[in-house]
Order: C-alpha cells, then structure tokens, then sequence
C-alpha cells in the first residue's frame, strides 16, 4: 500500500537557519502530495500541496517540489523563526472513490532555540 | 479561518461501552472524515463520508464502527462495543470538494480517547 517516510523525527535549530526535512513517498500511482504543520492542541493544518511531477508548492516562506523520479517532497525553509516550531507532516492523497484519503508520514517535531 | 471542531476533547470510558465522537465540520463543507493516531504513531485514515454515504474505508473500519451525520448536524464515529486497542486520537476533517483546489482537509483539535 501507500506509504510516506519522514527521516526526521526530531530537528532542533537556531533562528535564521536554514531547514530541510525529507520526505519520501511509495504509491502505485500519482498521488497528490501535501505537508501539514501542527501545534500543540491542534489538529494538523494545510501548508500546500503539489499534484505532478516538478511542481513547486509553497506557503508562509516554506516550499517543496514534487519530485517523482527520486519519489521526494522535502521541505524547505531558508530562514526559520521561533514560531515555526511545530510538528510537520508530510502527507499523500489518492483520490481513490471519490473523497482524498491521506496517508500520513509519522511527523517530524521542529524545535527552534531562540 | 475556517473551524472543525470536536466533542469532548477528551473521553475516558471502560472497554465494552458504547462512545460517540462528535465533530461539528466547517459549515458549507461536504465530504468528511476521520483519522486515527496512536501515541507515538502516525495518523491513519478510517473513512470519508458524502452525500449521507461512506464513501471508503480503511481495513482499521472495524465492524464496530460506524459514521453518520443526521439532518446535517454533527457528523460522528460511533464505536460499539469498544476495545483497548481504540485508544487514541481521533481527528475529524472537512473538506468543500475533492481531488482539486479545494479539497483541502481542514482538521479539528482531535478527542483523546482512553478505553480502560
């Protein structure tokens, strides 16, 4: 089946850093991808999403390029702020029978040090 | 922005009892759904909903499960009878559309629950 592997469980920076977290992705057939930033005592929220291959989505200074060859949609940030700590996830939607159903990676916790 | 939100937000109950999850979806939405996340897992799909139908669900759809949203009230996760093994977080979502520029799932705050 579907699946969506974050490597990162756990990234610490400083502000102004720059971040990278990887996701890759497994799906038998061309699915939409997403990120989603989470906050402590709320459910996950969209950043964007990309649909074909060397799409580019973005939002609030992050961005990742769907990238089928490598099966990739890292995500990039050239300079993080204190309030980019949150929880990550990188996300594939198969549109299946008519409704996305998501499939989640595990999440990737952001800690900023000030 | 546009609100999900979810009640209780957190429910402790004894295995074998029946639980309701209500989620109260952003207003003019039509498809929905629910998620399940173990602590420490990952959030998996259970089902989507639309136009009064399960649309699709997942092998974690167990038979005791069940959805509904009657007269376009809350849409809910009826689980009867439960068992240890369904404590978790249990994320509900909306979406206006589906497969396009707006089936952007917004999610609720999620309903921590614990079956002892």
């Amino acid at each position: 089946g579907d699946s969506v592997t974050q490597t990162e469980g756990q990234v610490a920076l400083s502000e102004e850093d720059f971040l990278t977290i990887h996701c890759n992705y497994s799906a038998s057939g061309y699915p939409a991808l997403f990120w989603y930033v989470q906050y402590p005592g709320e459910g996950p929220q969209f950043l964007f999403r990309a649909s074909r291959d060397k799409e580019k989505g973005s939002s609030r200074g992050f961005e990742a390029t769907y990238d089928k060859g490598t099966t990739s949609f890292h995500l990039r940030k050239a300079s993080v702020q204190e309030s980019d700590s949150a929880v990550y996830y990188c996300a594939l939607g198969d549109d299946g029978e008519g409704a996305d159903r998501l499939t989640f990676g595990k999440g990737t916790q952001l800690i900023i040090q000030p | 922005g546009p609100k999900v939100l979810q009640i209780p937000s957190h429910q402790i109950i004894d295995m074998g009892q029946m639980v309701t999850l209500n989620c109260d979806p952003v207003s003019n939405h039509l498809y929905f759904y629910w998620y399940k996340q173990i602590l420490g897992q990952q959030m998996e799909f259970l089902v989507n909903f639309y136009n009064g139908k399960v649309m699709e669900k997942s092998k974690l759809f167990k038979d005791q499960f069940s959805v509904e949203r009657p007269d376009g009230s809350y849409f809910t996760l009826k689980i009867q009878p439960t068992a240890l093994e369904d404590s978790a977080v249990y994320f509900c979502a909306s979406s206006l559309d589906w497969g396009g520029a707006n089936a952007e799932q917004f999610f609720g705050p999620g309903t921590r629950l614990t079956v002892l």
